[in-house]
């Protein structure tokens, strides 16, 4: 089943502006993973962030996760044509398979 | 550094014809293994798990089956192939559990 649910399902947005996708869950959770997926292409992992863990950079990425609102979110500043692509979250919950669980993913736009 | 490999990139499959789709790593020792599958316009779903040699996990039940005959080889098969096995087939490997997890470049299977 899916744990993570993306939101908004679709972004469209100007280049250099930032982004901005969210993603709810529903049990605990060891950590929650942020993947990039270009169309038709494999997934490239962007962040882990871990449980215990509030926030998380890495270049020009920005994630945040609030566990007692089972939520995440993903920050892209400064948007670049080449962002364009379909973002999931995934989870490793406590207790459950030894594997990831996505959402079905928000798919970015950025325009010219 | 480490890298993985799947094989076939696309394949295309009459219904009731035999599976075998291949991933190897290379790089590391004892990875742990998965298979996921993404549907059109979909998250992907884990199908199966493997933590060492002949150690395989089943997350769903299917028409595929998944084997470890090698430490860094995974092998996804199925004996007759439906129609709704169609979809994206990707490995992915982790160094251990609750570690970010790797993905291959896929295999697009198309069933007719």
């Amino acid at each position: 089943s899916q744990q993570g649910e993306e939101d908004p399902q679709a972004l469209s947005i100007q280049e250099g502006e930032n982004a901005t996708m969210n993603c709810s869950y529903k049990t605990s959770i060891n950590n929650l993973q942020w993947y990039r997926q270009n169309s038709g292409r494999g997934l490239v992992h962007l962040i882990l962030i871990r449980s215990n863990e509030r926030e998380k950079h890495s270049g020009r990425l920005r994630v945040t996760l609030d566990t007692s609102k089972k939520s995440s979110s993903l920050l892209i500043t400064a948007s670049r044509a080449a962002d364009t692509a379909s973002y999931f979250c995934a989870t490793d919950a406590v207790g459950g398979a030894d594997g990831l669980t996505f959402g079905k993913g928000t798919h970015l736009i950025i325009q010219p | 550094s480490q890298t993985i490999h799947q094989w076939p990139a696309t394949l295309v499959q009459p219904v009731g014809s035999p599976l075998s789709l291949e991933c190897t790593v290379e790089g590391t020792s004892n990875p742990n293994l998965y298979w996921y599958r993404q549907a059109a316009g979909r998250g992907l779903q884990l199908l199966f798990y493997s933590v060492g040699i002949g150690q395989i996990s089943s997350e769903v039940p299917q028409n595929l089956s998944a084997s470890r005959p090698q430490d860094r080889q995974f092998i996804l098969s199925s004996k007759k192939l439906l129609l709704s096995d169609s979809g994206f087939y990707l490995c992915a490997w982790s160094p251990r559990r609750w570690e970010t997890q790797y993905f291959g470049p896929g295999t697009r299977l198309l069933v007719l």
